[in-house]
């Protein structure tokens, strides 16, 4: 069975601060996706990235980047230098690639990231 | 493209009440899903659907009734309301693509009383 534990409940940092997410999963299959989402206090779910379990190369997008570390089943999330905007939920999720899996996102509990000035 | 769309945003019900939350997608989606979302918990998927005709249960699935007609629609029905049921409700779709992703809908919260 698949799941997503994200342990942190709540993260409070000042701006410009660095903030880490951590997401560790759980699946018997060999190939799945990992995706992490941000919720801000608007409350629309907003794609941040996906990535292929066969691809464990790092990713960076701007102030964004993405740790995958297959040898502990982690996918965790950075924030560089926070902003007050980056305050928002966000969840880490996991699916299988088969064909009758897809879709069927496993979410983690979210962890909350307050920003303040 | 309007994208993902949800109707209502807001609703309150009765314990008992019936009532369809719609989901709707220009995008020629095969893929379409219901979650919920509860405090502390995430999103737990309700029901899935691979194709108009074909629906599948999820994590959740009591409670709620589902039906795909067509490729654009995914409605979620709740045929007796109860107060478990108060949450904000997403729906998603995708296309069967390796490269794709999934997209959400703006939600519909829904508060049983």
């Amino acid at each position: 069975a698949q799941k997503v534990t994200q342990a942190q409940t709540e993260i409070s940092v000042v701006e410009k601060e660095d903030v880490t997410l951590d997401c560790v999963y759980e699946t018997r299959d060999t190939t799945y996706y990992l995706f992490w989402y941000k919720q801000p206090p608007s409350g629309e779910l907003v794609f941040l990235i996906r990535r292929n379990s066969f691809d464990e190369q790092n990713e960076i997008s701007g102030r964004y980047s993405w740790n995958f570390q297959k040898s502990t089943s982690s996918f965790n999330f950075t924030i560089t230098a926070s902003q007050v905007v980056d305050s928002a939920v966000y969840f880490c999720a996991l699916s299988e690639a088969a064909t009758d899996s897809w879709g069927k996102l496993q979410f983690g509990a979210g962890t909350q990231v307050v920003v303040t000035p | 493209n309007a994208g993902v769309t949800q109707t209502p945003k807001f609703q309150v019900l009765k314990t008992g009440q019936s009532m369809t939350l719609q989901c709707a997608q220009d995008m020629n989606h095969e893929y379409m899903s219901w979650y919920r979302q509860d405090p502390g918990m995430g999103l737990r998927l309700i029901h899935y659907s691979v194709g108009a005709g074909i629906t599948d249960q999820g994590e959740v699935p009591n409670g709620y009734n589902v039906s795909r007609s067509t490729t654009e629609d995914f409605p979620l029905r709740l045929l007796s309301a109860a107060p478990s049921q108060t949450s904000v409700y997403f729906c998603a779709s995708s296309y069967s693509s390796d490269t794709d992703t999934q997209y959400f809908g703006p939600g519909t919260r829904l508060t049983v009383l």
